[in-house]
């Protein structure tokens, strides 16, 4: 079964502070996992993928097959990352989104 | 472009009243889906449609329909609705060459 865990509801970090949103994933196979971001009363918005590799405003996440887990990263957090994180799993046509941490960076 | 619409923006229902969420995106993708977005369950899947002419359920379709009009459009039903399906209702699209699901702005329903 396909399955996105994040494990934290809420995080609240201070500015300039690291932040590091946990996902962990259940999936046979090789999964293609996203994160997706959702800024106050906006559209989610895709933040990255694991297989571009890439760091987006700051972000990173790895891909870690042996843990299962695909944790988003920032080493300075900045008042404007404050949103609503999802981790997703692509499996077949449908994704699966894990249930959401929402994070507030704190003057 | 436009993206993903959506229409309406919001919406109040009486329990038993039936209504019809409009989705549309002008990007030519193939898969279209139809998602609730309630606190603390995060986004759950109510159906797809992976070609025009093609839907199938999701995690939560029980109380919806759909039809997906034609390559643009994926329409959602409440046929009588509930306040159980009090939600924010977010539409979305992919084209077949990426994982990538682009959202609408979505649809704040509220069932009294």
């Amino acid at each position: 079964a396909q399955r996105v865990t994040q494990p934290e509801k809420l995080l609240s970090v201070f500015k300039g502070a690291p932040v590091e949103l946990k996902c962990n994933y259940s999936y046979s196979g090789s999964p293609e996992l996203f994160w997706y971001v959702q800024y106050s009363r906006q559209r989610l918005q895709l933040l990255l993928r694991h297989i571009s590799r890439e760091s987006i405003k700051g972000f990173t996440a790895d891909l870690n097959k042996g843990e299962t887990s695909f944790h988003l990263k920032k080493p300075f957090a900045q008042e404007e990352d404050s949103a609503m994180y999802y981790c997703a799993l692509i499996g077949s046509e449908k994704l699966v989104f894990g249930k959401g941490t929402k994070l507030t960076v704190n003057p | 472009n436009a993206g993903v619409t959506q229409t309406p923006k919001f919406q109040v229902l009486k329990t038993g009243q039936s209504m019809t969420l409009q989705c549309a995106q002008d990007m030519n993708h193939n898969s279209m889906y139809w998602y609730r977005q309630d606190p603390g369950m995060g986004l759950r899947l109510i159906y797809y449609s992976a070609s025009e002419g093609t839907t199938d359920k999701g995690e939560v379709p029980n109380g919806y329909n759909v039809s997906r009009l034609n390559k643009r459009e994926f329409s959602l039903r409440l046929e009588s609705a509930a306040p159980s399906q009090t939600s924010v209702y977010f539409c979305a699209s992919r084209d077949r060459n990426s994982y990538e699901q682009y959202f609408g702005p979505g649809t704040r329903l509220t069932v009294t």
